[in-house]
């Protein structure tokens, strides 16, 4: 079974704080993706990594940057959180499959920004 | 721009059918797909349409129509363990999916 692990299930920080969010999967799969998930809004890419050291901008990467040093681990950084921030982050990984990619997703991680 | 429509809520009674449907606007289309999301769980996959059809797994069934920019998810003889979340995605080129906003099922006995 894929497993895609997530580093905290919850996290409480403080505006203006830099945030790491960890996500490790176990497949060898070439790409990775970090969502945010708000109530009525599903699932809103934030970035994506198809390759060791590559990455692309998702619909919402504003506040956000991404590292992908290692094929298994790719991280979600917040330079300085903001409120409007906290919100439920959702790590999943692919393998390419010719447009049938499905996605396998980590617990998610709640962060709280105060 | 993207967007996928589908209704925020559907409420059921145990060992009924129901559909959940799904409309979308997009720039690229590979196919739709279908997640599950029980409430503080990761979503998981449930099917995928490429092509106009039906395509049944078990109790459920997913069904695509590209010309009509349009899809449903058919839960059929519904369980209490049914009651979730449901989100339609598009598959767009280079691997991405794009959500829609959810459908919350509840199932009542």
């Amino acid at each position: 079974d894929v497993k895609v692990t997530q580093s905290s299930r919850y996290l409480v920080k403080r505006t203006g704080e830099k945030v790491f969010l960890e996500c490790v999967q176990d497949m060898d799969h070439e790409n990775m993706f970090w969502y945010r998930q708000d109530p009525g809004l599903g699932l809103r890419l934030i970035y994506f990594s198809y390759d060791v050291k590559m990455k692309e901008k998702g619909d919402i990467p504003e506040g956000y940057s991404v590292s992908r040093e290692k094929k298994e681990r790719f991280s979600l950084i917040l330079e300085s959180a903001s409120t409007n921030q906290t919100s439920m982050y959702l790590c999943a990984s692919s393998q390419p499959a010719g447009g049938t990619d499905t996605q396998y997703f980590g617990p998610g991680t709640r962060l709280t920004v105060l | 721009g993207q967007s996928l429509e589908q209704p925020s809520e559907v409420t059921a009674v145990e060992g009924a059918i129901v559909q959940i449907n799904c409309t979308y606007q997009t720039s690229g289309f590979y196919g739709l797909s279908w997640y599950q999301q029980h409430d503080g769980g990761a979503p998981t996959f449930l099917s995928y349409n490429a092509l106009d059809g039906l395509e049944e797994t078990g109790r459920f069934s997913s069904f695509l129509s590209r010309s009509d920019s349009y899809g449903y998810l058919l839960l059929q003889e519904l369980q209490m363990k049914d009651s979730a979340s449901y989100f339609c995605a598009v598959n767009n080129a280079g691997n991405m999916l794009t959500f829609g906003g959810g459908t919350r099922l509840m199932v009542k006995p």
